[in-house]
């Protein structure tokens, strides 16, 4: 069965500094990850995704992810953090069955 | 943009009641998920459907069952509420499974019940 762990549970960063969140998975398979974003009173919202090709890929809002099969790792990414990127940061993959499997979140705190 | 709501943002109750928490989606979606979500350990899938009348367990269906009368309409019951069923329930809805994965899904607000 896949899992995915997210190793941080709480980040700290000063606005404007840059912002790594920690995404490791394992799958038997070529695996496909998704990086999802919960604001505060808010549903998740997709970030960005992996599939094939280029293994860094953009999102939204800024953010990049890398996938590294040799690591299992697919971490997010943002150069310059803003207050309101405050948020909980959840890793998925998707399994052969097509349904995702989360990670445990991290929440990510940003100090003015 | 597709909108998935959910009918109540906070819930309350008692122990031993039967509760109902209702998603409904606007965009004609075949599948519909119920996610609950806790502190240090994610979402984690209760049920899902990919069809009207059509259900799946999820990785915890324990304590809970669903239905599907209309494609539009998720719904979660829990028969007999118990305190460990205090958490936040989320709802979501996506294309059809099969082909290209299933990337997108669409979250309703989510539901915070309180089971006392």
């Amino acid at each position: 069965a896949q899992s995915v762990t997210q190793p941080d549970i709480h980040i700290t960063v000063s606005e404007g500094a840059s912002l790594e969140l920690r995404c490791n998975y394992s799958y038997g398979a070529t695996p496909y990850l998704f990086w999802y974003v919960q604001s505060p009173g808010q549903g998740l919202q997709l970030l960005l995704k992996y599939f094939s090709g280029d293994t860094l890929v953009q999102g939204i809002k800024g953010f990049e992810a890398e996938f590294k099969r040799s690591q299992s790792s697919f971490n997010l990414r943002k150069p310059s953090v803003h207050w309101s990127d405050a948020a909980e940061y959840f890793c998925a993959v998707n399994n052969a069955g097509n349904m995702l499997t989360f990670g445990g979140g991290t929440r990510l705190m940003v100090k003015p | 943009d597709v909108k998935v709501t959910q009918s109540s943002r906070y819930l309350v109750k008692r122990t031993g009641e039967k509760v109902f928490l209702e998603c409904v989606q606007d965009m004609d979606h075949e599948n519909m998920f119920w996610y609950r979500q806790d502190p240090g350990l994610g979402l984690r899938l209760i049920y899902f459907s990919y069809d009207v009348k059509m259900k799946e367990k999820g990785d915890i269906p324990e304590g809970y069952s669903v239905s599907r009368e209309k494609k539009e309409r998720f719904s979660l019951i829990l028969e007999s509420a118990s305190t460990n069923q205090t958490s936040m329930y989320l709802c979501a809805s996506s294309q059809l499974l099969g082909g290209p994965p299933n990337e997108k899904l669409f979250f309703g607000s989510g539901t915070q019940l309180s089971v006392l």
